[in-house]
């Protein structure tokens, strides 16, 4: 298993500035996965965090709205640029069980209200 | 974009009775998981099927397995108001997760 503290656990922030998420994990992981959850809705994987590399972001998603950090294999940021109230959303960091287990661990995720 | 659709979006049942929920997939598949989500917070892993496999039990949670419809399910036997939660199938695509719309499953005590 694995134990993932991630923080803020929520903000409020104005429209046009940045917010930075973190994401701290207990074990060292290859990869670390960043989802966006937006209100009612399922989870929308953002990109997926490799060490050493860059982020892979997927379709709809791109670099300059949501640079991520990887600086070693048990920490990674996602930051939420220029926001705008549609970036109103929980935003969860997650990795997988090594191994070839699948299952995931999320950390508690951060709840964005952009204003 | 998600990989399946589940059913029903809302569910509110009588604390004791069952919860049944369904999830439906598009492509070939490994394994299909089952995850709850308390109150927007993080998601927990409930239960792991394998595409080989047809049904698996844990405590009072039953999955089922149907490749060849390529569907799911998960009851919760026996509810408690502490079931009460979003609950997410997910279906693992090139190493990386994709969920199900979610069902809100509310257990009234």
């Amino acid at each position: 298993s694995a134990v993932i503290s991630q923080k803020p656990s929520r903000d409020i922030c104005q429209r046009g500035t940045s917010l930075t998420i973190q994401c701290q994990v207990d074990s060292q992981v290859t990869m670390m996965f960043w989802y966006r959850q937006q209100p009612g809705q399922s989870l929308t994987l953002i990109a997926t965090a490799n060490q050493g590399s860059e982020a892979t972001y997927e379709s709809g998603f791109v670099i300059d709205k949501f640079p991520i950090s990887r600086p070693n294999l048990t920490f990674s940021t996602l930051t939420v640029s220029n926001m705008s109230p549609e970036d109103s959303s929980i935003y969860l960091c997650s990795v997988m069980g090594g191994g070839g287990n699948t299952e995931a661990f999320f950390g508690q995720g951060t709840r964005l209200t952009v204003v | 974009s998600q990989q399946g659709e589940e059913d029903p979006q809302a569910l509110s049942i009588q604390e004791g009775e069952n919860a049944t929920m369904n999830c439906s997939y598009k492509t070939s598949i490994n394994n299909l998981q089952w995850y709850r989500q308390n109150s927007g917070r993080g998601l927990v892993h409930l239960i792991l099927i394998r595409s080989n496999e047809r049904e698996k039990h844990s405590g009072r949670l039953r999955v089922t397995l149907d490749t060849s419809k390529k569907s799911s399910s998960l009851l919760i036997t026996a509810s408690r108001a502490a079931d009460t939660a979003s609950y997410f199938c997910a279906t693992d695509v090139g190493n990386k997760l994709v969920f199900g719309a979610g069902t809100i499953l509310r257990v009234k005590s």
